[in-house]
């Protein structure tokens, strides 16, 4: 069974540029959440979907960040207008149930760097 | 509010002894707690879960966790460390709440010296 893939693994782009981040779930998983790592701190939530739908986006840091997912699958998540402060890893993770004791299968992360 | 407080930043260790990674929480819910490895350039992995259905967790590569309700503690321990386990590890709490976000702590980075 596949897991969570990401793409791409490493992005470097100027400050103003925009990225889009893709996350490919587990295949059946309708739950799938973004996070993200800046440098030095702590793992954050960004946001969750269930199925096509926004469940749960209160860690969005601002309106640069918009996340879609289009069909229930895949996920994107784009930066637009990127800045410095937005340098760190993003993760994807997934899940099958929303049960809370549901393990949350994450993929190895987009490392981006704004310059 | 719930929050995760790992005591520690680093730890060093020799390889053949024991590991011992704290953490502690802070929820007014029922939490789930899990701890997560995350080896360089990879992705992070579940090493176990507490769901209430017994004190001491068993996890992979011979981990293992108690949670202690009365501590408000989740301490990752394991008997003797190896080369590999030297990685980074998080400890995350959920709530038994509407909402599925897992709170991570701060991390913290075991060094395994030969």
């Amino acid at each position: 069974e596949a897991g969570v893939t990401q793409f791409p693994s490493h992005s470097v782009i100027e400050k103003g540029q925009t990225v889009t981040l893709r996350c490919d779930p587990i295949s059946g998983h309708d739950n799938l959440y973004w996070y993200r790592r800046v440098m030095g701190k702590e793992i954050k939530f960004l946001l969750h979907f269930v199925k096509e739908s926004k469940q749960d986006e209160s860690g969005m840091p601002n309106n640069r960040f918009l996340a879609e997912r289009t069909g229930g699958t895949y996920s994107t998540l784009k930066v637009q207008p990127a800045e410095l402060e937005d340098s760190g890893v993003y993760f994807c993770a997934s899940s099958q149930s929303l049960n809370p004791q549901e393990t949350q299968y994450f993929g190895p992360g987009t490392r981006l760097l704004v310059l | 509010a719930q929050s995760v407080t790992q005591l520690d930043s680093h730890v060093s260790v020799s390889e053949g002894t024991p590991v011992l990674l704290r953490c502690n929480y802070s929820s007014s819910y029922s939490p789930s707690l899990f701890w997560y490895v995350q080896h360089p350039n990879k992705g992070l992995q579940l090493l176990l879960k507490y769901t209430s259905a017994a004190t001491l967790v068993k996890g992979i590569n011979g981990f293992e966790a108690e949670f202690k309700k009365s501590e408000t503690s989740f301490h990752l321990t394991k008997p003797s460390a190896h080369m590999s386990d030297a990685a980074e590890y998080f400890c995350v709490v959920t709530l038994d709440t509407g909402r599925r976000a897992l709170t991570f702590g701060s991390g913290t980075r075991l060094q395994v010296q030969p």
